[in-house]
C-alpha cells in the first residue's frame, strides 16, 4: 500500500530534549516535505527537499532540522524544542514538486 | 500576510444539497490551485486541482471553479453526503521551479442526514 508513515504519532516532551520525527515514503517519490498545523493558521511549511541531499526552508524552518540521505526518508529534528513548536506536524510526498502531495497521518507533539 | 484565504471558519449543510466552499487568494502570480479534504486523526487527502488556463474541472460530485479577475476559487459538492464531513484545505502555487504550496486556514463542512 503506497503510504507516508510518520512515527511517533504522538510525543509529550520537555523543553531543550532533542527529538526526531521520522517520516518514511514507499512510492519513490521525490519531493518531501513537512507542515504544522496549528489553529487558526492552516498548514505551514518547514522544509523541502526536492531529491537526495537537497533541502530548502519553508515559510517557518526556524527551530527546525532535516536531512535526506536517502530518498524514502526525510526526518524532521527538533534540536531544542521550546512550547511555541507544540503543534500538529505532517509529512508529504509528492512525485514531483508540481504534483500533488500524499500525506502521513500526523504527530502531535506537545512540548513542556 | 495570507495569501489564501478561506474566511468561513464553518459551513453546515443538509444531505443532498449542494456545499459551496470558497477561497480567495492575493497573488496574482498563484496559476494552479488545490482542494485538500481532511478527517480527523488523518492527514490530507488531495481533492481537486484546477490550472489557471481553466475555469471548470469537475470529477464526479467535486467540480472547482475558478475566477481569476477575482481571484476567487470555489469548490462544489452536490450532492453532499456525511462522509464529505470533513476539513477542506485549499491551496494555491505558482508555476517557478521549486514554487511551494500555500495553504488556507481551512473550512470545516458538516452534512446534516
Amino acid at each position: 500500500e503506497a503510504q507516508v508513515t510518520q512515527n511517533p504519532r504522538y510525543l509529550i516532551t520537555v523543553t531543550g530534549k532533542k527529538l526526531t520525527v521520522t517520516c518514511s515514503q514507499n512510492m519513490n517519490h521525490e519531493y518531501m516535505s513537512w507542515y504544522r498545523q496549528d489553529p487558526g493558521l492552516g498548514l505551514r511549511q518547514i522544509y523541502y527537499s526536492m531529491n537526495v541531499e537537497v533541502t530548502d526552508k519553508g515559510d517557518v524552518p526556524e527551530g527546525y532540522k532535516v536531512s535526506r540521505k536517502e530518498k524514502r526518508n526525510f526526518p524532521l529534528i527538533l534540536e531544542s524544542p521550546s512550547p511555541n513548536q507544540t503543534s500538529l506536524y505532517f509529512c508529504a510526498s509528492s512525485l514531483s514538486w508540481n504534483q500533488p502531495q500524499h500525506f502521513g497521518d500526523g504527530t502531535r507533539l506537545s512540548i513542556l | 500576510d495570507q495569501q489564501v484565504k478561506q474566511n468561513s471558519p464553518s459551513l453546515s449543510v443538509q444531505e443532498g444539497r449542494i456545499s459551496i466552499l470558497n477561497c480567495d487568494y492575493t497573488n496574482s502570480m498563484f496559476d494552479y490551485f488545490l482542494w485538500y479534504k481532511k478527517y480527523p486523526a488523518e492527514g490530507p487527502t488531495f481533492l481537486i486541482s484546477i490550472s489557471s488556463i481553466k475555469d471548470k474541472n469537475e470529477d464526479g460530485r467535486f467540480t472547482v471553479f475558478l475566477n481569476k479577475s477575482a481571484k476567487h476559487l470555489s469548490l462544489h459538492i452536490v450532492p453532499s453526503q456525511p462522509g464529505d464531513s470533513a476539513v477542506y484545505f485549499c491551496a494555491a502555487r505558482w508555476t517557478g521551479a521549486n514554487s511551494k504550496l500555500t495553504f488556507g486556514k481551512g473550512i470545516t463542512l458538516s452534512v446534516r442526514p
